[in-house]
């Protein structure tokens, strides 16, 4: 089945530093990934879309600039979290749908949780 | 605008009895797609089923079938003979935009506990 992981699990980092996370799709190329953000007990909501080889496009509210999204290859997207804050921590989970499945379904990484102190 | 919504906060289901997670939905584009996904404590999102809205049938997956009712706008996910393990929180999703974007929005959840 379609795999996609993330990387790290788990970061915890000090408030004014930056966080990588990467997400792979590891037995599909996929041109379009999401990323998502989930708060405790809450729902999941879209933050932006990567595309392979152009500019991510961004939901309404979130900040280009404080996270930046670079799609460099069919597999790889990278989310980075600058100069983090207290309110940055959150689950971040990104996701990629399968080609030639019609699209439909959306397989999901296993998430990173983030903690800023 | 496109909402999705899920009614119940917390569902309890004795061990392998039957169980219905309520999810309505709303919007104005003529194709979309309904998904429901499963979240266990440790965060993954597993993929449970998929409804399109011009299929005509109901959705199975194994123990997993979704009641789509199209005039009513709603899309129930109904699981059979409860397991232990499948004790965790259920999202009811909806794709944004007409067609399919991959874009998903997502109900606000309903946390489901099997009782032994």
């Amino acid at each position: 089945g379609a795999v996609v992981s993330q990387h790290p699990s788990w970061v915890i980092c000090k408030s004014g530093t930056s966080v990588k996370i990467e997400c792979r799709s590891l037995d599909f190329q996929a041109t379009t990934m999401f990323w998502y953000r989930q708060f405790p007990k809450q729902s999941l909501m879209l933050m932006a879309t990567s595309n392979e080889g152009s500019k991510a496009t961004y939901e309404q509210g979130v900040e280009k600039d404080k996270f930046l999204i670079n799609h460099a290859s069919l597999t790889l997207s990278t989310l980075t979290v600058t100069s983090a804050h207290p309110e940055d921590s959150s689950f971040y989970i990104c996701s990629a749908s399968v080609p030639g499945m019609g699209g439909e379904t959306q397989y999901f990484g296993p998430g990173t949780r983030l903690l800023v102190l | 605008a496109q909402k999705i919504t899920q009614t119940q906060p917390g569902m309890f289901v004795q061990e392998k009895e039957a169980v219905t997670l309520d999810c309505t939905y709303d919007t104005s584009d003529p194709s979309y797609g309904l998904f429901w996904y499963k979240q266990p404590s440790s965060g993954e999102m597993i993929f449970l089923i998929y409804q399109g809205s011009y299929d005509q049938q109901n959705a199975t997956e194994g123990r997993y079938s979704l009641n789509f009712q199209k005039a009513r706008k709603s899309a129930n996910l109904v699981i059979s003979a409860s397991q232990l393990g499948d004790s965790a929180m259920y999202f009811c999703a909806m794709s944004r935009g007409s067609g399919n974007t991959g874009k998903l929005i997502f109900g606000q959840g309903t946390t489901l506990q099997v009782k032994p």
